[in-house]
């Protein structure tokens, strides 16, 4: 079954951390950048980070950049996600998501979109 | 690129016909893609490239549109289609998304 399921959210307190971890399955996962998104309480969509087919290119929200890390196993299937100096305004969803790219000749394209979500781990930041 | 959709949320009744749009603060030429949300679910891909359906979409689904100005179409809205939609755009970093439509009766 081609899926990605998260992990790694919970309940830390202001300028604390945590990794997030998100395994994907049922596809060839470095044939396909991916994302993290996170969604606040009633609100709408925050992109925050991408990541190339290899790892070796990264793009941040400025929300996070400098706090938050993005990284990808491929050799295990996994793509993680590292929060540091976390704020009350981070507390969230965050869904990992696989870009909407495809495969031809060999070489890979990414296209900025997301076609697969995970169900989302919950962030809570909180004293 | 910020991304205005209007309205923000509308009523209609089943077999209405909604349309959804979604201004760009500048130029993405067809990266636009549309989502579908409903509570307490990821969202899922509708649209891309600005009116290119996702497999499996069914065709009551169309987008158009290019530049700066796109819009959502519902044909005839079934019980199913009560969500919140968002746009995102895909032309440039950081990808960011409409503040959503939610779709209600």
């Amino acid at each position: 079954e081609v899926q990605l399921v998260e992990s790694g959210g919970g309940l830390v307190q202001p300028g604390g951390s945590l990794r997030l971890s998100c395994a994907a399955s049922g596809f060839i996962f470095n044939n396909y950048a991916m994302n993290w998104v996170r969604q606040a309480p009633g609100k709408g969509l925050e992109w925050l980070s991408g990541i190339s087919l290899s790892g070796h290119t990264t793009n941040y929200a400025d929300s996070v950049r400098g706090r938050f890390t993005i990284s990808r196993d491929n050799s295990n299937n996994t793509l993680y996600l590292q929060l540091t100096s976390l704020r009350a305004e981070d507390t969230a969803v965050y869904y990992c998501a696989k870009d909407g790219g495809y495969c031809s000749h060999g070489t890979c394209f990414s296209r900025d979109l997301f076609d697969l979500w995970g169900q989302g781990t919950v962030v809570t930041v909180s004293s | 690129i910020q991304m205005t959709q209007s309205p923000s949320s509308v009523s209609v009744a089943v077999g209405d016909r909604v349309t959804i749009t979604c201004r760009a603060s500048q130029n993405i030429a067809g990266w636009l893609a549309w989502y579908q949300q409903k509570p307490g679910k990821a969202p899922k891909l509708l649209i891309y490239g600005a009116s290119t359906l996702q497999s499996g979409v069914p065709s009551r689904f169309s987008g158009s549109g290019s530049g700066t100005d796109f819009t959502l179409t519902i044909s005839s809205l079934q019980p199913e289609d009560f969500a919140t939609y968002y746009c995102q755009q895909a032309n440039s970093f950081p990808l960011t998304f409409g503040g959503g439509t939610k779709v209600q009766i």
